[in-house]
């Protein structure tokens, strides 16, 4: 089955402690990003990328980091986590053109 | 900067009483206008991609429209599983990196 597969889905940590939300398609598509969506502000991109190795920054980028090692992959990594980054963070990728496909959802928060 | 305005807030439709959804947008060249559905606790759904002006797309109960400023969801006879919230997204020309989305149409269909 295609699919956008992250983890964890269901985080709570505490302000400084790095974490990591792993993101991976099985559809061999070149373009992922990493959204976060907040009430009444809707989905805001944090980062993307076009292929391997290629990222870069989308309209909300601070305080998070992402590689792009592989294809299949797309870690967002939260390396000193504050209170404002309690969010629901959404992974999604799609082939050069066409719409996104988004994974479950990461529901974060940050004490 | 690009835009994306979506009304009503919030919809609360019998079932079977057809109404539509607004998507207002500003762009500077339009790539394409995405609609999504997201349940709650889900990731965004992919309804329909339009590309310029009077073209419409049809899906089951849905229908979407574009002008060269907004965007309608049309939803005809809906039923209680069409309750969710739909997001309008566009994508502006020049660029392949990110959508902008609008905050929502929350639809809740009664018996």
């Amino acid at each position: 089955e295609a699919q956008v597969t992250q983890n964890p889905r269901y985080l709570i940590t505490v302000t400084g402690k790095k974490l990591t939300v792993t993101c991976s398609q099985n559809m061999n598509h070149e373009y992922m990003s990493w959204y976060r969506q907040d009430p009444g502000l809707g989905l805001r991109q944090i980062y993307y990328s076009m292929n391997v190795e290629v990222t870069d920054k989308g309209d909300v980028p601070e305080g998070y980091k992402v590689s792009r090692k592989e294809k299949r992959n797309f870690p967002l990594i939260l390396e000193s986590p504050s209170p404002n980054q309690t969010s629901l963070y959404f992974c999604a990728s799609r082939p050069n053109t066409g719409e996104l496909f988004f994974g479950e959802g990461s529901r974060l928060t940050v004490l | 900067e690009d835009q994306v305005t979506q009304s009503p807030e919030a919809l609360r439709l019998q079932e079977g009483e057809s109404s539509s959804l607004n998507c207002s947008y500003t762009v500077s060249g339009l790539r394409g206008l995405f609609w999504y559905r997201q349940d709650p606790g889900k990731g965004p759904e992919f309804l329909f991609t339009l590309y310029s002006a009077g073209e419409e797309k049809e899906k089951e109960r849905l229908k979407a429209t574009l002008t060269k400023k907004e965007s309608f969801l049309h939803i005809t006879a809906p039923k209680p599983e069409d309750s969710a919230t739909y997001l309008c997204a566009v994508q502006a020309s020049g660029t392949a990196s990110k959508l902008t989305f609008g905050t929502g149409t929350r639809l809740q269909v009664t018996l």
